[in-house]
């Protein structure tokens, strides 16, 4: 089974700096997706940026940027620019590649402050 | 276009009693997840449907139940309600025969489901 782990709990940034969230996981799987997810107060998961594993190339969404290594299981998102409308919780999802839906599988989450 | 809508927002209920929520896809799509997110924690699969039909299922009991009609609308049923069942529930649709261009997941703002 495959697991997903967010090593921080909460994490804070000054307005207009560079954040970086880290993210691990588990798979034995050599094709699968990876995504960030960010939950609002209002609760409604909005995905932020995907990865597919067979791309090298890391995934890149206007300040959002991933750090993909795949040897190393680790999916890291930065942003950029940080801004106050960026406060929110943020997950990390693995997805298998596998044939129709597959479920998502959700780290425990990091929280991010945005300090003004 | 509307996105998934989930009703109701809040709910409230009591040990042992049995709860109901409904969750209606984005239009055009037709495969339905749910999943629970217990405070402080990431999302948690339950169960997907598809074609009116339980296609896979997370760790949880049988207490847990699903039903999808027609329209692709589904419910999710609970019985005999624990406390611990207290949590966010999230409804997530997709289109089944998506391509590697469209595997995203539209997430509904869910339901909070509080067991006393």
């Amino acid at each position: 089974a495959q697991t997903v782990t967010q090593s921080q709990p909460e994490m804070s940034v000054q307005e207009a700096e560079t954040v970086t969230l880290s993210c691990t996981y588990d798979t034995s799987e050599s094709d699968y997706y990876l995504f960030w997810y960010k939950q609002p107060p209002s609760r409604q998961m909005i995905l932020v940026i995907r990865q597919e594993a067979y791309k090298q190339q890391n995934a890149t969404e206007n300040r959002f940027s991933v750090n993909f290594q795949k040897a190393a299981k680790s999916f890291s998102l930065k942003i950029s620019d940080s801004q106050l409308g960026d406060a929110a919780m943020y997950f990390c999802a693995y997805r298998s590649r596998g044939e129709g839906a597959q479920k998502l599988v959700f780290g425990q989450g990091t929280r991010l402050t945005i300090n003004p | 276009d509307a996105g998934v809508t989930q009703s109701p927002t809040h709910l409230i209920k009591t040990r042992g009693q049995q709860v109901t929520l409904r969750c209606s896809p984005k239009s055009g799509h037709d495969t339905v997840s749910w999943y629970q997110q217990a405070l402080g924690q990431g999302p948690q699969f339950i169960f997907q449907y598809y074609e009116e039909e339980e296609r896979q299922r997370g760790n949880f009991p049988d207490r847990f139940s699903g039903h999808q009609f027609p329209n692709y609308s589904s419910e999710l049923n609970v019985n005999a309600l624990l406390l611990g069942d207290s949590a966010l529930y999230l409804c997530a649709s997709t289109p089944r025969g998506f391509s590697r261009l469209d595997y995203g997941y539209t997430f509904g703002s869910g339901t909070r489901l509080t067991v006393v």
